[in-house]
Formats: structure tokens, sequence, C-alpha cells
């Protein structure tokens, strides 16, 4: 039951763009396209994001896109505002019928 | 609207045990494969438990394989988390959440505190 990896911490300035990575394998990411994403604010509820790979749910801004390739997806932020600093998480379904985190990446608006 | 709504939270001695529940409303509870995920101070989310609407299947992750149990009531669209031995280390927030694989939806969460 290991974690997704993702990059401890990522940044970008206002209006630019920026990806997240999430690694698993060939037995959780790679097979299913049950990747899920979730934005944390600090003392909140994780909000999802997008789910499905690339699905958003509605009232979530199309500034947030998915996708996969292989055993890795990614979450892309296009242009990058100060209100999208917070936590991320992905997480995906695995053979093992569960689901798993990865260990989650602040971002940080410069 | 789907609702989720945690209690059972609260302080706990090590050794001791504790019943989370999640009541559940806004869609058919027992069409729903139903899970718990948890937060400790300053950390990620880690999946706990994970139990099938019909409640036959149920899994969960080997930090609290044997000493947790999942369970549900299809009548009272209730689901809980029986919490047994805890330890320090399952300090943390504990979610229900509804379909954790896809579409998920998330409770507010509640607080459980093991210490002495």
């Amino acid at each position: 039951q290991s974690a997704l990896t993702q990059p401890v911490s990522v940044s970008g300035s206002p209006g630019q763009s920026i990806t997240i990575s999430c690694t698993g394998t060939s037995s959780d990411v790679g097979d299913y396209n049950f990747v899920s994403w979730y934005q944390q604010h600090p003392g909140k509820v994780p909000k999802l994001m997008i789910y499905d790979v690339t699905d958003r749910p509605s009232g979530v801004s199309n500034r947030f896109s998915g996708s996969k390739s292989g055993n890795t997806a990614s979450l892309t932020i296009s242009g990058l505002q100060a209100e999208d600093e917070a936590d991320y998480y992905c997480s995906s379904y695995t053979t093992s019928s569960y689901v798993i985190f990865g260990g989650g990446t602040k971002l940080t608006v410069l | 609207e789907v609702q989720l709504v945690e209690s059972g939270g609260g302080l706990v001695q090590p050794g001791g045990s504790l019943r989370l529940s999640c009541a559940a409303s806004g869609f058919i509870f027992s069409s729903y494969t139903m899970s718990w995920v948890r937060q400790a101070p300053g950390k990620g989310l880690e999946w706990v438990s994970t139990l099938s609407g019909s409640g036959v299947s149920t899994y969960y992750a080997d930090s609290v394989k044997g000493r947790f149990t999942i369970s549900r009531d299809n009548y009272k669209n209730t689901l809980y988390l029986q919490m047994n031995s805890l330890r320090a280390e399952d300090t943390a927030v504990y979610y229900c959440a509804k379909d954790l694989a896809t579409r998920a939806n998330w409770g507010q969460g509640t607080l459980v505190t093991v210490s002495s």
C-alpha cells in the first residue's frame, strides 16, 4: 500500500501555468482511469477538482485540467491565481480494490 | 444534494475504543461504496477502509487491519467505523466519503485524539 509519488512543492507566478505530477504503477494509475485530484486549503476539507483523470465537477474552474500517460497522471493549473495556493493530492483506484493517495504537493503562488 | 455528516470523534486513551458514524442523505445509500479516509495533524491523506454497497466486501489499510471494523446500516443510511486498540498514531481527522474512487463526496470530518 505504497503512496503515489508527488513532488513536495511547486511554485509559479500569477498568470503562469504549473503542472503537478503523480506517479504510480501498473497496478493503479497505469491500469485504471480512476485518478482524482484534490485541493486542500489549511483547515479545510479536501475539495475534488478532477475525477476520472480528466473530468471536472460542476463549479470547478476550467483552469484546472488533468491528464495521464502510462503510470503518471498530471494536474495542470493555467492562469495561476493567488487563491490556487494550497495543498494538492492525487488519488487512484488500485487492482486491490482500494484507493491510494499521493503524499501531497504544496503549491506556492509567488 | 449529497450530505455526509460524521460524528463520534473525541479524546480517547491509548488502547481504548471509539465508534465513528457517518449519516448520509441525498442519494441511494445502498447503491454506493463508502470509505473512511484520515488525515493526521500536518500530514497527508490516508485511505483507511472501504465497504461495498451491499456490505459484503470490506477492505482495510495495513495500518488498521485487525483493529478497525467498517460496517453500514442501509436502513439507517449510516456508515460506521469501530476503532479498537487505538494508538497515538491513529490521531487524525476522519472523513467518510461516497464513491471515493471516482466522483467522490466527502463529509466535514470528525477529530479523533488518542492521548493519555
